[in-house]
Order: C-alpha cells, then sequence, then structure tokens
C-alpha cells in the first residue's frame, strides 16, 4: 500500500480566506512533503518535514504555513493567497529522509480569486 | 543533484515498446536514478529506480549505461494508458526530488 491521501481535492477561496490542506499516508513514514505546481511545468519543492520537524523550506512566502501534527498527518494553511499562488499541491511521503522512495498524493487542485 | 536532460517529446505506437532516454553526465556516485510519471492531473506515479545495475519490475525496466552518464527507461509494450509526462531524477541520498522538464511521452493507436 503506497497511498497518500490528500483533501480537498478541489479548492476555491478568495484572496481574503484563510483554508488548509491535508494529507495523511498510514505507511509508518517518517518523511513528508509539500511541491506546488503550476500548469504545464514540473512540481518544485516547497517544504520536507522529517521525523515532524521542519527540515527544508525552500523559501517559501510565509503566506504559506505548513504544519506536521503527528508522523502521519501534514497539513498547509493557506492565508492571503494572491491569484498566482492557483496551482495543484502535491503531498508526498517516504520512509525516511534518506535514500528512500518518495510517493506522492493525487494534490488538491487551488484557485485563488 | 546532477542535472538531467530529456526530449521534451516522444511518440510511440500502442502495443509497441517505448524507450525513453536520459542524459545525466554529472551524475556522482552516490546519486541514484529515478523515473516518475504524471497522467495528466494526476500526482506524480513512481515507475522504478537503480544505482548502476539494470532494474526491471512488473511496471518498466530500467537500463544504466556502464559509466552511468545515460540511462533508458523501456515500457515493453505501451498502451494508451501510458501516456503521460515522464521524469528522470536523479538524486542523492538527501532524498530531495528536483523535477527537471521531463518527456511527454504520446502512445498512438
Amino acid at each position: 500500500d503506497t497511498e497518500v491521501t490528500q483533501t480537498p481535492k478541489h479548492l476555491v477561496m478568495g484572496m481574503t480566506n484563510k483554508k488548509s490542506l491535508k494529507c495523511e499516508q498510514h505507511m509508518g513514514h517518517r518523511a513528508m512533503y509539500w511541491y506546488k505546481q503550476k500548469a504545464k511545468k514540473p512540481p518544485e519543492l516547497m517544504f520536507v518535514y522529517s521525523y515532524e520537524k521542519l527540515s527544508i523550506n525552500e523559501s517559501v512566502p510565509s503566506r504559506f504555513s505548513p504544519e506536521c501534527p503527528n508522523s502521519s498527518l501534514l497539513n498547509l494553511h493557506l492565508h492571503a493567497l494572491q491569484p498566482e499562488d492557483s496551482a495543484l499541491y502535491l503531498c508526498a511521503s517516504s520512509h525516511g529522509p534518506l535514500g528512500a522512495t518518495i510517493y506522492f498524493g493525487e494534490g488538491s487542485w487551488l484557485t485563488v480569486v | 543533484d546532477a542535472k538531467t536532460t530529456q526530449p521534451p517529446s516522444m511518440d510511440c505506437a500502442e502495443g509497441r515498446a517505448a524507450n525513453l532516454p536520459c542524459n545525466h553526465s554529472t551524475i556522482s556516485g552516490n546519486e541514484y536514478v529515478y523515473w516518475y510519471r504524471q497522467i495528466h492531473s494526476q500526482g506524480p506515479q513512481y515507475i522504478i529506480h537503480g544505482l548502476k545495475n539494470n532494474e526491471t519490475n512488473e511496471m518498466a525496466s530500467l537500463i544504466i549505461t556502464e559509466d552511468r552518464k545515460s540511462s533508458t527507461l523501456i515500457l515493453p509494450h505501451a498502451t494508451l494508458r501510458d501516456t503521460a509526462v515522464y521524469y528522470c531524477i536523479v538524486n542523492n541520498a538527501g532524498n530531495m526530488l528536483t523535477f527537471g522538464g521531463g518527456t511527454r511521452l504520446m502512445v498512438k493507436p
């Protein structure tokens, strides 16, 4: 079982809204990731959590706030986003932060209006 | 991580083998070659990975040259459902996948 579950699949939010994207895995993986993918572009790494601690932040604006409540859950809190933040947000996980295969969820499509 | 170079697009006839090349001439000794694919509007799907030996699983085969500077992903009998963007990624043990442009494979009937 290599399932990473993301909710919601689609989200439309206004620029003044606060919303969250959620990601869950029950594979015992200890590393979790957020990627952002704009249309017709490859995915770009945003954040890496290793053993529930933020280990990598790829200079992501503070309007994106990640949270890892436990080893199975990863959230991405969204506030004061811009229309150019509209994208597919991908969550992924791997057994550990070193040398393990990364498995992706199906993504959450975000539209900022 | 080493940079990879892939052709932007390829066509393949349904039922034939699809051979997708990847150049990674600056790969270092501890870096693996990973292949993922992304079908339209879905998350990337792991296909296969290898270090220096050829690898095969139920989805594909990975052929890595002896000098490790290039590799080929082989889908032995391509179907219409294999139409996707295929990403070749070189990754060290730091486990940060950096996606390049990939190859858009179109399988045609």
